[in-house]
């Protein structure tokens, strides 16, 4: 079946550091790819997508491209501030039976320090 | 547009104790999802819909049962609430496409003592 693997965090950054969070991801289809975002206390919220090989996904300053040769889909940010502080979900979407099940990764939680 | 709508907030159960979780969304999508997310976990997929009228187990579905009551509810019982129950629980919806997110609602905080 389709998995994604993200790496484990938590993920601890200065203010205005780069940012790297790995992303592979098996599929049998030809999966959509996602990035969620969960801030403390709330629910997930789409942070960027990519729907086809070699896609970039952006968003706020987030980044992600859709390597299909890797099967990977890693989220960058150039820049991170301290409000980026929250839990980053990879995820992707494939078609089973008549709707698009989506598999998540566990989650990177990124803590970012003034 | 109110989006993907939860009650309640937060429940406490005492074991063996019913209740129903509720979810509405305001964007005429056609599938619905419960999840429960517990920390290391992750997102696990408890049922979804992905019409009016039709229901699917997921990866966890044991304990649990879904109504799909019109196109913008979706709730989820617990008949017997166990502590392994507790969990925070999010309802989603999107469209039946590939290229569509999902949306979340803000998530139940349930306790099961």
């Amino acid at each position: 079946g389709d998995s994604v693997t993200q790496m484990e965090g938590p993920v601890t950054l200065s203010e205005e550091a780069f940012l790297t969070i790995n992303c592979t991801y098996t599929a049998t289809g030809y999966p959509s790819l996602f990035w969620y975002v969960q801030y403390p206390g709330e629910g997930l919220q789409l942070l960027l997508k990519a729907t086809k090989a070699d896609d970039k996904g952006s968003n706020k300053g987030f980044e992600a491209t859709y390597r299909k040769e890797t099967t990977s889909f890693h989220l960058e940010k150039g820049s991170v501030q301290v409000s980026d502080s929250a839990v980053y979900f990879c995820a992707l979407s494939d078609r089973t039976g008549g709707s698009y099940i989506p598999t998540f990764g566990r989650g990177t939680s990124l803590i970012v320090h003034p | 547009n109110a989006g993907v709508t939860q009650t309640p907030k937060f429940q406490v159960l005492k074991t063996g104790q019913s209740m129903t979780l509720q979810c509405a969304q305001d964007m005429n999508h056609n599938s619905m999802y419960w999840y429960r997310q517990d920390p290391g976990m992750g997102l696990r997929l408890i049922y979804y819909s992905a019409s009016e009228g039709t229901t699917d187990k997921g990866e966890v579905p044991n304990g649990y049962n879904v109504s799909r009551l019109n196109k913008r509810e979706f709730s989820l019982r617990l008949e017997s609430a166990a502590p392994s129950q507790t969990s925070v629980y999010f309802c989603a919806s999107s469209e039946n496409r590939g290229g569509y997110e999902q949306y979340f609602g803000p998530g139940t905080r349930l306790t099961v003592t």
